[in-house]
C-alpha cells in the first residue's frame, strides 16, 4: 500500500518570504498522480498544484511550485511571495492510475503553515 | 457550477443514536467519494461510487456504516450505534471520470458525539 509522510507538522513564514514544505511517498509504481491541497481553517479542501510523474518537468501555479524527485520519492511544494491568506493547512496526496485512475486519494498528515505580517 | 454541498455542517449527538449526512456532488460529476478526517490527521478514504455503484470501501467502514447514492445523483452516508470514535469531519468529495481529473471537496460534516 502506498503512504504519504509529511515530516513537518508546523511551519512559519514571513509575509512575502518564500517557504517550502517537505513530502515524501512510498510506492512500487512506476506512474502515479501526486497532489498538494490546502485546507484553511474551517473551509473547504482546494487544490493547489498537481503533478504527473511521468513528466520531468516540475509544476507550476503562479506562486506555487513543485519540486519533484521521483527516484528519491520527494514532492516538495515552494510558496514564494507568502500571503496572509495561504496560512492554512497543506496536504500531500498520492494516486495511483491504476484501474484507470479510479481510485481515492491517500493523504499524508498535513503541516500548518503560519504566516506573519 | 456550484460545488460540492454537505449537509447538516455540524451534528451533535448521544453515543448509540443513529445519524445520516448529506453529499451533492457537483452536478456532473460521476464519481463521488467520501473521507473521514480525525483531528491532526489527513483524510482517510471510507468508500467511492461511480455513478450508483459502489465499487469500493475501506476496511475502516465498519458494520455500522452504509453509503448509498441512488440514482447516481446525491449521497448518504449513515452511521448507527454511534460510538466516541466516530467523531470526525467527514468530507466528500467528486470528480469526473479520468484519470487526471482532481477531486473536488465539499465543506464537510463534522460530527461530536457526547
Amino acid at each position: 500500500a502506498q503512504t504519504v509522510t509529511q515530516s513537518q507538522p508546523e511551519m512559519s513564514v514571513q509575509e512575502a518570504e518564500t517557504v517550502t514544505l517537505s513530502c515524501t511517498y512510498d510506492t512500487s509504481e512506476s506512474d502515479y498522480y501526486l497532489f498538494w491541497y490546502k485546507q484553511p481553517p474551517s473551509r473547504q479542501m482546494i487544490l493547489v498544484i498537481r503533478q504527473e510523474a511521468y513528466k520531468q518537468q516540475n509544476a507550476t501555479e503562479n506562486r506555487f511550485s513543485v519540486n519533484f524527485q521521483k527516484a528519491a520519492k520527494s514532492f516538495s511544494l515552494k510558496i514564494s511571495d507568502s500571503q496572509l491568506g495561504d496560512a492554512a493547512m497543506y496536504f500531500c496526496a498520492y494516486r495511483t492510475v491504476f484501474n484507470s485512475g479510479n481510485t481515492p486519494l491517500v493523504f499524508g498528515k498535513g503541516t500548518r503553515l503560519s504566516v506573519i505580517a | 457550477d456550484t460545488g460540492v454541498s454537505q449537509d447538516p455542517r455540524h451534528k451533535i449527538t448521544k453515543r448509540g443514536q443513529n445519524v445520516t449526512f448529506r453529499c451533492d456532488p457537483i452536478s456532473e460529476h460521476n464519481r463521488l467519494y467520501w473521507y473521514r478526517q480525525t483531528l491532526g490527521q489527513g483524510p482517510e478514504f471510507l468508500t467511492y461510487f461511480q455513478n450508483e455503484a459502489q465499487l469500493e470501501k475501506s476496511r475502516l467502514l465498519s458494520d455500522r456504516f452504509s453509503a448509498e447514492r441512488p440514482k447516481g445523483s446525491f449521497s448518504t452516508l449513515e452511521i448507527q450505534r454511534t460510538e466516541q470514535g466516530d467523531s470526525a469531519m467527514y468530507l466528500c468529495a467528486s470528480s469526473l471520470a479520468g484519470v487526471n481529473q482532481p477531486q473536488h471537496f465539499g465543506d464537510g460534516t463534522r460530527l461530536s458525539i457526547l
